[in-house]
């Protein structure tokens, strides 16, 4: 099946900074990539699909402002949590389709911790 | 916008057979996925029912019956690997996007 990485695995920050996460269709092109975000015992939850070479579509109550998404290349799509809080602090996942299928195949996902 | 409801947990013995259910509220069905993630981990792709009837893939085997909102995910010959949450996920409205239940946190034991 089709990979998908994500960098960094796990991430510690203050309160306060901005932490990018990068989200890799490894041996396939992706133009469409999908970011989730996951509290602990709780399902996945869409925050925004990516769009090469245009602007994310972001869904309700997500602000587009604190998570700045950017697809500038078929492989890569990356996620920006501005000024990270603490009520930030959840497992990001990205996950990609292959253009002419309806399977998504997820990243490994991305532990935010916020002090 | 979708309703999908399952089991918070379920158990089941090594070596068993255990019926996973899910139900849901769409309008413009595309499809059902079942996913299996452990903890700490992404999900992984199980299977894809669009279509009434039973869909086989090894121990595992999903069910689809539209006109019922209703699937199940049937696993065989429990291992203790099976032990995870599954998730089912429902698309809709034109989209292959799918919107994720809360999960089936299953617990397989000896």
């Amino acid at each position: 099946g089709a990979v998908v990485s994500q960098h960094p695995s796990w991430v510690i920050c203050k309160s306060g900074t901005s932490v990018k996460i990068e989200c890799r269709s490894l041996d396939f092109q992706a133009t469409t990539m999908f970011w989730y975000r996951q509290f602990p015992k709780q399902s996945l939850m869409l925050m925004a699909t990516s769009n090469e070479g245009s602007k994310a579509t972001y869904e309700q109550g997500v602000e587009k402002d604190k998570f700045l998404i950017n697809h500038a290349s078929l492989t890569l799509s990356t996620l920006t949590v501005t000024s990270a809080h603490p009520e930030d602090s959840s497992f990001y996942i990205c996950s990609a389709r292959v253009d002419s299928g309806n399977e998504q195949f997820f990243g490994p996902g991305t532990r935010l911790t916020v002090l | 916008g979708q309703n999908i409801d399952q089991p918070t947990e379920m158990t089941a013995t090594e070596g068993a057979i255990v019926q996973i259910n899910c139900t849901y509220q769409t309008s413009g069905f595309n499809g059902l996925f079942w996913y299996q993630q452990h903890a700490g981990e992404a999900p992984t792709f199980l299977s894809y029912n669009v279509l009434d009837g039973l869909e086989e893939k090894g121990r595992f085997s999903s069910f689809l019956s539209r006109s019922k909102g209703y699937s199940y995910l049937l696993l065989k010959e429990l291992q203790m690997k099976d032990s995870a949450s599954y998730l089912c996920a429902v698309a809709s409205g034109g989209s292959y996007i799918p919107t994720f239940g809360r999960g089936t946190s299953l617990i397989v034991h000896p």
